[in-house]
This record gives C-alpha cells, structure tokens and sequence, in this order.
C-alpha cells in the first residue's frame, strides 16, 4: 500500500497568514493526488485534484503543486473559515490512501 | 445538485451484520463509480471499498476484504455497503462518496461526499 505522510500535523496561523501543508507519498504517484477540506461535523470537501486542479467553487487561494512524492497545498491569504482539518489522498492505486490529517488552528 | 444520503448506520453487537444503504441524486447515478471511506472516532479517513460505474469492477480495503460486500443499484440510483462479522474497530462514521470525474475510478478524487452514518460495534 502506498503510505501518505503531511506536515505538520497540527498548525497554528492567523487571518491573513500564507500557509503551506506538505503531504509525502511513499513512492511515485504521478500527479493522483487530492486534498480535502474536513471541519468539525461534517463531510470532507474536494478542494484540489490531480495534484493542481482547483475544484469547482473553490476560493482561488487554494493552490496545488507537485508531482512524484512530494506536494503542497498553500492557502495564500487564511480566512476565518478556513480554519479545518485538511487531508491528502492518493488516488494512483487501490487501496486508495489519506494522510493522517493537518489540523489548522487560530493562532 | 449532486446529493448523497446515507442510512443505515445503528448499535451492532461484535460478529453481528448491518446493510448501509446511499441513495442518490442530481447526477447520472450509473456514469460514476462510487466508495465508502470511513472515520473512526477522532480518527482520519480511511478509504473502505469502491465500485465501478456499471458494478462490474469492486475494490476493498485489506481490513474489511472477505467480511464487507460493496454493489449498487442503478435502477434505484442506491449505493450498499453490506458489513458482517463486525468489530469493534469498524466503529465509525461510514460515508458514501462520487468520484469527482467519470472515468478511471477516483483519479479526480471523490466529491460530493454524503453526511455521513454512525456504526457502532460494541456489547
């Protein structure tokens, strides 16, 4: 099985703040990586496929990049509502996997 | 709009069986291949099982390959997830979730994603 591996864990940030959350693959997964939003309560939501596409209705201060076994998702400018718990997945062979999961918090 | 809702979910006692149903909405229910991920609680996501646009193709995690069975109806646009022999560590809320793009299962990743139904395996 492919392990998926982000950082950090835990994050703290304020309104405004550029954050970056890396996610690691344990080998190469071309560009079949996707993150997702989850907060409290509710379903995760798709925010970025393929490594870079930008979901559907998605603020554009999400980003994706990377390719192989290293990506990122950077959020340019934090909002409010974007304090979450984010999560990559590889989607290159079954059984599909998540990171462990990054939560951000208020600083 | 794309809907998925689940049902199903309830108190299980160990060995013991439960039928997970999702019933969909606001797409072409049989283009789209479909899985069940799941989260302990507290816990992160963890991928279940996954099937293909028309059934024929069914895909498991190792942890439930042998006791869970994944079909689909697409005359009554319902996704199932069949549980037996459960344990304690299958406790979690189950989601039914699309694939995000039609085509080679989950290379778009999965959206929308249900509510979620609470499983609960205990004495």
């Amino acid at each position: 099985d492919i392990q998926m591996t982000q950082s950090p864990s835990s994050l703290s940030a304020s309104v405004g703040d550029r954050v970056t959350i890396t996610c690691r693959a344990s080998q190469s997964i071309s560009s079949y990586l996707n993150w997702y939003q989850q907060k409290p309560g509710k379903a995760p939501q798709l925010l970025i496929y393929t490594a870079s596409s930008l979901q559907s209705g998605v603020p554009s201060r999400f980003s994706g990049s990377g390719s192989g076994t290293d990506f990122t998702l950077t959020i340019s400018s934090l909002q409010p509502e974007d304090f979450a718990t984010y999560y990559c997945q590889q989607s290159y062979s079954t059984p599909w996997t998540f990171g462990q999961g990054t939560k951000l918090e208020i600083k | 709009e794309e809907q998925l809702l689940e049902s199903g979910g309830g108190l299980v006692q160990p060995g013991g069986s439960l039928r997970l149903s999702c019933a969909a909405s606001g797409f072409t229910f049989s283009s789209y291949a479909m899985s069940w991920v799941r989260q302990a609680p507290g816990k992160g996501l963890e991928w279940v099982s996954g099937i293909s646009g028309s059934g024929g193709s069914t895909y498991y995690a190792d942890s439930v390959k042998g006791r869970f069975t994944i079909s689909r109806d697409n005359s009554k646009n319902t996704l199932y997830l069949q549980m037996n022999s459960l344990r304690a560590e299958d406790t979690a809320v189950y989601y039914c979730a699309k694939d995000n793009v039609p085509g080679i299962a989950a290379a778009a990743g999965f959206e929308p994603w249900g509510q979620g139904t609470l499983v609960t395996v205990s004495s």
